[in-house]
């Protein structure tokens, strides 16, 4: 049973170019997490599939992140316009069930540098 | 706006010793308090969480003790191990599956 992967492990594009940010979750499950974790800091959440939609996209700090998950598997962040402040770790997770105590399992990240 | 507060930001303890962890948090809808831990170039992993309906949880090593009048919820590590240290996040939630983490605790713990 693996667990979440992500890909690519690292990231480095230039400031106003575009980047998709992959994550395979768990075989079965049906939620799926994307969050932001900056430098020394805890992560920040972004947005959360149920199946194939969105169920929570308040945490999408503008228009130019955008995610899709069009088969209920496999997710991407897409950001637009890079900037530098873009910069963190991009954590993916996911659980069984949408519930508030169902675990979430993350993957080891995808780490993005805007230069 | 920072709904979960976390201390301290780092803790060094001797091989054998108690770890505490303190989060405090401000919003009294949240219903399930997990903490995770983060080793380097890893995703954060479930260690143990807690319900409000109790005041203790412990499972081996870990405690979490849980006080809601003040809003306070601990961990505690006790025997702590050198395989012990890595980023400790406290988090909260409320009926809704996103988490809200705390700024995260960096222990060592000496051999």
């Amino acid at each position: 049973g693996a667990g979440v992967s992500q890909t690519p492990s690292n990231k480095v594009t230039e400031k106003g170019k575009y980047v998709e940010l992959r994550c395979d979750p768990i075989s079965g499950h049906t939620a799926l997490y994307w969050y932001r974790q900056s430098l020394g800091q805890g992560p920040e959440f972004l947005i959360y599939f149920q199946g194939t939609g969105a169920a929570d996209d308040s945490g999408l700090p503008n228009d130019r992140f955008f995610a899709v998950r069009p088969e209920g598997s496999v997710s991407t962040l897409k950001i637009q316009r890079t900037e530098r402040g873009d910069s963190a770790v991009y954590l993916c997770a996911s659980s069984r069930l949408v519930g508030g105590t169902d675990t979430q399992y993350f993957g080891p990240g995808t780490r993005l540098t805007v230069l | 706006q920072q709904q979960v507060k976390q201390s301290p930001q780092s803790l060094i303890v001797q091989k054998g010793g108690i770890s505490i962890i303190n989060c405090a948090y401000e919003n009294t809808a949240f219903d399930y308090f997990p903490w995770y831990q983060q080793f380097p170039g890893k995703g954060p992993a479930l260690l143990i969480a807690i319900r409000p309906d109790v005041s203790e949880k412990k499972e081996g090593r870990f405690t979490i003790s849980f006080n809601k009048s003040a809003k306070q919820f601990s961990l505690h590590i006790m025997d702590s191990q050198p395989g012990d240290s890595a980023t400790y996040f406290c988090a909260a939630s409320k009926g809704r599956p996103r988490l809200t983490f705390g700024e995260g605790t960096q222990l060592t713990v000496n051999p």
